[in-house]
């Protein structure tokens, strides 16, 4: 079975700084897909970004960019000029490519952004 | 109304009431979960529908009984609930094949008194 690590409970960042967070997961499949997932108190999660396991680019979006890789299972998740709008809960997850469609989520670490 | 409505958004409940969670999509998926989550936990798949049918149980209690009776809707009817049961409890939907990830309503928070 799949596993995904986030070894740091907490973070936290200085407003216009950049953090990043670590993520690690397990598995013995060559075609999979990574997401980050931040849950601000509203409790809704949204997806931030999202990596195809092929694909040896890492993606990016806006302020948020992975390093993705492959070969170390290791998917961290950075966040540069952060705002006080990041300050959330983030998960790292991990779906198969195959017919199975389910996420296996982190833990998650909480991310404090300090004016 | 857009994405995914999730109802009531708090819950507080005796152990010996019957209750029930709803969650309604409006994005056209084919595919919806129902997760648990707790304090200090990843969180944890309970229930996978995939085209209305259910695909995943992952050992829950009886006292949780999943329910979708089309691809918007989807149920979580709770009897008999413990105090460990409380937690917050989100629904998500996707379009299976697609690997786009989830779409995630804002919860219910679940209290069992």
């Amino acid at each position: 079975a799949q596993t995904v690590t986030q070894s740091q409970p907490e973070m936290s960042v200085q407003e216009a700084e950049t953090v990043t967070l670590s993520c690690t997961y397990d598995t013995s499949e060559s075609d999979y897909y990574l997401f980050w997932y931040k849950q601000p108190p509203s409790r809704q999660m949204i997806l931030v970004i999202r990596q195809e396991a092929y694909k040896q680019q890492n993606a990016t979006e806006n302020r948020f960019s992975v390093n993705f890789q492959k070969a170390a299972k290791s998917f961290s998740l950075k966040i540069s000029d952060s705002q006080l709008g990041d300050a959330a809960m983030y998960f790292c997850a991990y779906s198969s490519g195959g017919s199975n469609y389910k996420l296996t989520f982190g833990k998650g670490t909480l991310l404090t952004v300090n004016p | 109304e857009t994405g995914v409505t999730q109802t009531p958004r708090h819950l507080v409940m005796g152990m010996t009431n019957k209750k029930s969670l709803k969650c309604e999509q409006h994005l056209g998926h084919n595919a919806m979960y129902w997760y648990k989550q707790s304090a200090k936990k990843p969180l944890e798949l309970m229930f996978v529908y995939s085209l209305e049918e259910r695909v995943e149980n992952n050992s829950v209690p009886s006292r949780f009984s999943p329910e979708c009776p089309n691809s918007s809707h989807l149920f979580l009817h709770l009897h008999t609930l413990q105090p460990e049961d409380s937690a917050l409890y989100l629904c998500a939907s996707s379009q299976v094949n697609t690997r786009q990830g989830y779409t995630f309503g804002s919860g219910t928070r679940l209290t069992v008194v």
